[in-house]
């Protein structure tokens, strides 16, 4: 039989114009969050991270935004770039000794 | 920092043979994580591992799967026998703590035919 692959939601943007990258997370007790980007035949790459005592955090022409009342996380990315074309998944965990879970990821496609 | 080094890149072996993905963390980093990822699952977290020791192997599939970790500086992950739908990309990750963010690998992209 056929199999049905894990179609990603594709978020296709202009080059230089900004991205929004939402992420919406279910454990009311995550404390801790991270985007991850993943480049074609490549390992997901850390981006940035933010702590829930936190609701905003600037990396270079990123920006990560939470907002613990409706469990969202968003990743900002400025004068967005060819090179930013990949996969980004958001990250979460719940308590010191605890591990990281994945979202299914995103796909960005930034068109020239 | 050489990063966290898997080997080998590429793995194309027969249903039934035995295979052994390797693993090398970061320098100084206590955790240690495999995770396999596919289009029909996504990322998933096989196994991990805190000061050598397996900690969560809930994510293993079934008896054919089988991870050690020896030493801080090397992991295996095994899989006997080998069957076609454990064709896959295999990330071994390492961070400073399991709280902490992960470094990952490059991925070994196996297939069994």
């Amino acid at each position: 039989g056929e199999s049905v692959g894990l179609h990603l939601p594709t978020l296709s943007v202009q080059e230089g114009d900004n991205s929004i990258i939402n992420c919406a997370y279910s454990n009311s007790a995550s404390d801790y969050f991270i985007w991850y980007k993943q480049e074609s035949g490549k390992g997901p790459q850390f981006i940035i991270d933010i702590r829930s005592n936190m609701d905003k955090r600037q990396g270079q022409r990123v920006t990560v935004l939470l907002n613990k009342t409706v469990k969202h996380l968003s990743l900002q990315i400025a004068a967005t770039q060819p090179g930013d074309s990949a996969v980004y998944f958001c990250a979460e965990k719940a308590g010191a000794n605890s591990k990281l879970t994945f979202g299914k990821g995103i796909t960005l496609s930034v068109r020239p | 920092d050489a990063g966290v080094i898997q080997s080998p890149r590429h793995e194309v072996t027969e249903m039934g043979q035995e295979v052994t993905l390797r693993c090398k963390p970061i320098s100084g980093h206590n955790s240690l994580f495999w995770y396999r990822q596919t289009m029909m699952r996504g990322l998933e977290l096989l196994i991990y591992f805190n000061n050598n020791v397996p900690i969560d192997d809930s994510g293993m599939p079934e008896d054919r799967f089988s991870a050690k970790m020896p030493n801080a500086s090397f992991s295996t992950l095994k899989i006997q026998p080998s069957e076609p739908r454990d064709s896959a990309v295999y990330f071994c990750a390492s961070s400073l703590d399991a709280g902490l963010a992960y470094t990952f690998g490059s991925g070994t992209r196996l297939t069994v035919v």
